[in-house]
């Protein structure tokens, strides 16, 4: 079946700096993506989403980059902080499969002091 | 708004009990679905619901039963509990409508439901 993975399961960065993490689908049909970060104990949290009309989304500190032609989208998160450190996954999902969605399963992001 | 809640946090069951996890959400969403995440591993749908009275299976809906009789609540019902079904479950909804250049699907999650069969 279809699946959504992820490049690296652990990614550790220094506080301050830019963090990027990556992700495959492989869903043709997928036209919508999705990012979340999910701290222990809890659950999942959304962090941003982009539309396969798009290539580039911006938030608040976090940056969702979307290149359809090689499957893949990224999340870059500037400067990186204590709080950021968590595991994200992403998800896609297509139209007409009652949004569902379809996980990776996820990169855990420490951030080093 | 309280958003999603789900109860019970935590619960041990054993082998071939039965129980309920709840999932209720105020934000009127029509769209809820519930998932399980095994350790170290990415969400699994089990079931899925697009409205009141309307439910269908997601990736991994053995073992389990859902009803969808109110817009706000989605409870999951485990009949015979095993082993295999430890797990932490969640449960999401969203609110599934199409605008111009605007995401509206997207999901929002409960806190979960921690579930240990002995």
């Amino acid at each position: 079946g279809e699946s959504v993975g992820l490049h690296l399961p652990t990614l550790s960065v220094q506080e301050g700096d830019n963090s990027i993490i990556n992700c495959a689908y492989s869903n043709s049909a997928s036209d919508y993506f999705i990012w979340y970060k999910q701290e222990s104990g809890k659950g999942p949290q959304f962090i941003i989403d982009i539309r396969s009309n798009m290539d580039k989304r911006q938030g608040q500190r976090v940056t969702v980059l979307l290149n359809k032609t090689v499957k893949h989208l990224s999340l870059q998160i500037a400067a990186t902080q204590p709080g950021d450190s968590a595991v994200y996954f992403c998800a896609d999902g297509a139209s007409g499969s009652a949004r569902q969605l379809t996980f990776g399963s996820g990169t855990q992001l420490t951030v080093l002091p | 708004n309280a958003g999603v809640t789900q109860t019970p946090k935590f619960r041990i069951l054993k082998i071939g009990q039965s129980m309920t996890l709840q999932c209720t959400q105020d934000m009127n969403h029509n769209y809820m679905y519930w998932y399980r995440q095994d350790p170290g591993m990415g969400l699994k749908l089990i079931y899925y619901s697009v409205g009141a009275g309307i439910t269908d299976k997601g990736e991994v809906p053995n073992g389990y039963n859902v009803s969808r009789s109110t817009t706000e609540d989605f409870p999951l019902r485990l009949e015979l509990a095993a082993p295999s079904q430890t797990s932490v479950y969640f449960c999401a909804s969203s609110y599934s409508m199409l605008r111009r250049n605007q995401s509206t699907d997207t999901q929002y999650f409960g806190p979960g439901t921690r579930l240990t069969v002995l």
